[in-house]
């Protein structure tokens, strides 16, 4: 059973829009951990945040911020004023069970 | 500072042969981990390691599939007989392994990848 799921395969956006990326997540488990990353198109993964699953405060960092909704099991990303360098694949993932589970990724183009 | 290094950047074979990719944490960084990222798909766990020893290989699909560390820094992961499925990106990270850090707490710092296809 897929354990995240990110809705949205690619999104295309100009520059300076504010764009919000979805992320939704199974688990069974009472605590776990949630991230985000960032793939630009040189291939290295970039972390970005990580959340535990007691702290649903969102947080902002930048024109980043995350909102972490645990009643319906989402962890979205907003990038406000978006950036041609912000173009990248965005990779949400969750922790449990002693495994890494990585959503397929939405691909962001952000065009001048 | 460098980053993680991988090599090759690029394998092919062909089906039923053994290879070795390669990675290089960053200095001095003692948690090590692979992941598999399949096309379109994001990254897929392996393996961790935390020195010299796998503190978690959970992620290995099969028994064709091993990594060592020997010696607590360069990793190298080794696949028997591969199959057309082994296909794919192949990831390393490396992490500081900070005292009191886990796998969850402790940020990871990947490397470009190995792409690996098998004919």
């Amino acid at each position: 059973a897929q354990k995240v799921t990110q809705a949205q395969t690619e999104i295309s956006v100009v520059e300076k829009e504010d764009v919000t990326l979805d992320c939704v997540y199974e688990t069974r488990d009472t605590t776990y951990y949630l991230f985000w990353y960032k793939q630009p198109p040189s291939g290295e993964l970039v972390f970005l945040i990580r959340r535990n699953s007691f702290d649903e405060q969102n947080e902002i960092s930048g024109r980043y911020s995350w909102n972490f909704q645990k009643s319906t099991s989402s962890f979205n990303f907003t990038i406000t004023a978006s950036q041609v360098v912000d173009s990248a694949v965005y990779f949400c993932g969750v922790y449990n069970f002693n495994k890494f589970y990585f959503g397929s990724g939405t691909k962001l183009n952000v065009k001048p | 500072g460098a980053g993680v290094s991988q090599t090759p950047s690029n394998k092919v074979t062909e089906k039923g042969k053994y290879v070795e990719l390669r990675c290089d944490p960053i200095s001095g960084h003692t948690a090590l981990y692979w992941y598999r990222q399949s096309l379109g798909q994001g990254p897929e766990f392996l393996i961790y390691f935390q020195g010299t020893g796998a503190a978690d290989d959970s992620g290995l699909p099969n028994d064709r599939f091993f990594a060592v560390r020997p010696e607590g820094s360069v990793s190298t992961l080794k696949i028997q007989r591969t199959e057309r499925g082994d296909s794919a990106v192949y990831l390393c990270a490396s992490s500081p392994g900070l005292a009191g850090a886990t796998i969850l707490t402790d940020t990871q710092y990947f490397g470009p990848g190995t792409r690996l296809t098998v004919l």
